[in-house]
């Protein structure tokens, strides 16, 4: 069964410092996300991705993140600056359509940043 | 403003006894709901998801949940735990015309030899 991978599974940086998470969603889908789950607390939304473009985006991503599909696999998301508050678990997910009543999301299995 | 409540952080069970974890959502409109399962080191996996179709919605592994509008409720049940249960659960809710899911904050399963 096709599944959505992400890399690395662990990530450790210093704060300041860039990173770039990594996801390879399922292959015949066209709508993606980032989520993210800090120690304790909810999963929370940050961006969907469609068309080369961002969706839609919450409060929590601002100009310090940034989305990109470099190729026709992967889809990326990168921390420009890190924080100590940007340690959480990432989540990739990705759609076949857009998130529509019904539709399901495909998730990865995170990457866990711990920031320094 | 859609949201979901998740009423128990834990939940410990014997194998073999049945499993309730709750869940009830508030939204405005007729709300899309799913239920997924996160096993350790691994991505969450969708366990079932209410399409409006039937009220009583059976998905993997036994399990099944109930969608109640009186009570604004869509509690996952299981007859009867196995080991493998344990993991993480989470009630998610979506609403029409966006693009995300909005999270409970789970709940942790354990499962009693």
């Amino acid at each position: 069964e096709p599944e959505v991978t992400q890399t690395p599974s662990h990530q450790v940086t210093q704060m300041g410092q860039e990173v770039i998470l990594r996801c390879v969603p399922i292959s015949n889908h066209l709508y993606f996300y980032w989520y993210r789950q800090i120690l304790g607390q909810k999963v929370e939304f940050l961006v969907s991705f469609y068309n080369n473009e961002i969706s839609e985006k919450s409060e929590i991503f601002d100009d310090q993140f940034s989305v990109e599909r470099p190729d026709g696999s992967n889809f990326t998301l990168k921390i420009r600056s890190t924080k100590l508050e940007d340690s959480a678990m990432y989540f990739c997910a990705s759609t076949k359509r857009a998130a529509r009543q019904q539709e399901t999301q495909y998730f990865g299995p995170g990457t866990r940043l711990l920031v320094l | 403003a859609q949201s979901v409540t998740q009423l128990d952080s834990h939940v410990s069970v014997s194998e073999g006894t049945p499993v309730l974890l709750r869940c009830n959502y508030s939204s405005s409109y007729s709300p899309s709901l799913f239920w997924y399962v996160q096993h350790p080191n691994k991505g969450l996996q969708l366990l079932l998801k209410y399409t409006s179709a039937a009220t009583l919605v059976k998905g993997i592994n036994g399990f099944e949940a109930e969608f109640k509008k009186s009570e604004t409720s869509f509690h996952l049940t299981k007859p009867s735990a196995h080991m493998s249960d344990a993991a993480e659960y989470f009630c998610v809710v979506i609403s029409p015309g966006t693009y995300k899911y909005i999270f409970g904050t789970g709940t942790r399963l354990k499962v009693l030899a």
